[in-house]
């Protein structure tokens, strides 16, 4: 059973510039969230997409968006990069399911370290 | 204050030693408290996760919630060098409709010395 796969793995890109990263679930899951992990923190949560709609939003500004995509996989577009915006991306998914019961087992990928310069 | 905090590290440990790991919130409609596993430079891995107060046991590590202090912790037996990585305390409110939002620390570095 694959679980969460991202890509890319690393990504360098220069101030100013946009970025998409990608994220497909754990098979089985509907549910796709982004965290942002600066080093030596915690992830931070970015927004959290289901029924290709963005449900539930953190403290980022709109330079972050998203998409979720009909097979549960799922996009974050950073517009206009900082250099604050370097980080490790983390996507996580879960089961939502039809009853949209909120399960909180959370499973990530190994995420995507964008730098900035 | 931060919603959630941390015992900052490093932690090193000889191996076979007892190791404890705490954090303290400050929201008290989190009603769902996990404990994930990073190594360097790979994703979080979920060890554990509990519901509500009270202890919840895993082989080696038993997962410990005192809602009225607004405490958790995590114990890990027998400690092995495997064992090493930054472990991260991450905490939920759940109510219908909305909010599965994971909250977390700031992680502790583990080092398990052979």
């Amino acid at each position: 059973d694959a679980g969460v796969t991202q890509s890319p793995t690393h990504l360098i890109k220069t101030r100013g510039q946009q970025v998409t990263l990608r994220c497909s679930p754990k098979s089985g899951h509907d549910t796709v969230s982004w965290y942002q992990q600066a080093l030596g923190q915690g992830p931070q949560f970015i927004f959290q997409y289901y029924e290709e709609e963005e449900r539930q939003r953190g403290n980022f500004p709109d330079r972050f968006s998203g998409h979720q995509f009909p097979n549960y996989s799922s996009e974050l577009n950073v517009n206009a990069l900082l250099l604050g915006d370097s980080a490790l991306y983390l996507c996580a998914s879960s089961f939502s399911g039809p009853q949209k019961k909120y399960f909180h087992e959370q499973y990530f990928g190994p995420g995507t370290r964008l730098t900035v310069t | 204050q931060k919603e959630v905090e941390q015992d900052p590290g490093p932690l090193s440990v000889p191996e076979g030693a007892i190791v404890s790991l705490n954090c303290t919130y400050s929201n008290s409609a989190f009603q769902y408290f996990m404990w994930y596993r990073q190594y360097s430079r790979k994703g979080p891995e979920l060890l554990m996760y509990t519901y509500s107060s009270g202890n919840k046991e895993d082989g080696r590590f038993t997962a410990q919630v005192d809602k009225s202090s607004k405490y958790i912790s995590l114990f890990i037996r027998d400690s092995q060098p495997s064992d090493s990585a930054t472990y991260l305390c991450a905490m939920s409110r759940f109510y219908t409709g909305a909010n599965s939002k994971l909250t977390f620390g700031k992680g502790i570095t583990l080092s398990v010395r052979p």
